[in-house]
């Protein structure tokens, strides 16, 4: 089992707002992912970290920016949301091989 | 470039059918590494199983069975006797053996088990 938690699990919010999608895990993991996935669709990788004060961007491209200021957290930061922004995230992080994900966090976007 | 390939989109049986859930892979590395993972309603994806391109062995898991052979670059899944709870999207995921972030899914496949 992996211990890794995303908050909020669900989000409304107004097109304009800043937003903040929570990510922490408490395995120690320095590799942290955040994935993009539209319904009945595939994952895709828009932000990735390799540890500490290391972010760099994915396949995907995304409006959104990442921190990662410690081991354990990795937020995703959305500026001005927009209704295009309507999506699951789901947050990952990695010790050697398998990424272990938290529950999600589906964003709608009025 | 590396891709992965979920022909079924769908599939839908009756509770105690056996399933196969098909993937197919392509990679230009030697070393590799494939998965399985599963996310139910809820949404949060499951990890089930890694392989390695070493690794031919399959392998077996209570009621689940997986099938990795390198000549078709295949890396299938079998649930035996499915259960409704088994209902989910299974994704199958390649990383290679150079890559430092990323898994590539394939689309998914929705396995609906009906009671």
């Amino acid at each position: 089992e992996a211990d890794i938690y995303q908050t909020p699990r669900y989000l409304v919010i107004g097109t304009g707002k800043k937003i903040t999608l929570e990510c922490s895990q408490t395995m120690g993991h320095d590799k942290m992912y955040w994935y993009q996935q539209d319904p009945g669709m595939e994952l895709h990788l828009i932000h990735y970290s390799y540890g500490v004060n290391s972010t760099e961007k994915g396949d995907l491209s995304s409006e959104s920016t990442v921190s990662r200021i410690r081991t354990e957290h990795f937020p995703l930061t959305l500026e001005s949301a927009r209704p295009s922004h309507t999506s699951q995230y789901l947050c990952a992080s990695r010790l050697c091989y398998e990424q272990y994900f938290g529950p999600g966090t589906r964003l709608t976007v009025t | 470039a590396q891709k992965v390939t979920q022909a079924q989109t769908e599939i839908s049986v009756v509770e105690k059918e056996d399933v196969t859930l098909d993937c197919v892979y392509e990679t230009r590395d030697t070393t590799y590494y494939l998965f399985w993972y599963k996310q139910p309603p809820s949404g949060e994806l499951v990890f089930l199983i890694r392989r390695n391109s070493f690794d031919e062995q399959n392998e077996i898991s209570g009621r689940y069975s997986w099938n990795f052979q390198k000549s078709t670059s295949s890396f299938n899944f079998t649930i035996t006797a499915s259960q409704v709870v088994d209902s989910a999207v299974y994704f199958c995921a390649l990383r290679d053996g150079g890559s430092n972030y990323k898994l590539t899914f394939g689309k998914g496949t929705l396995l609906t088990v009906n009671p």
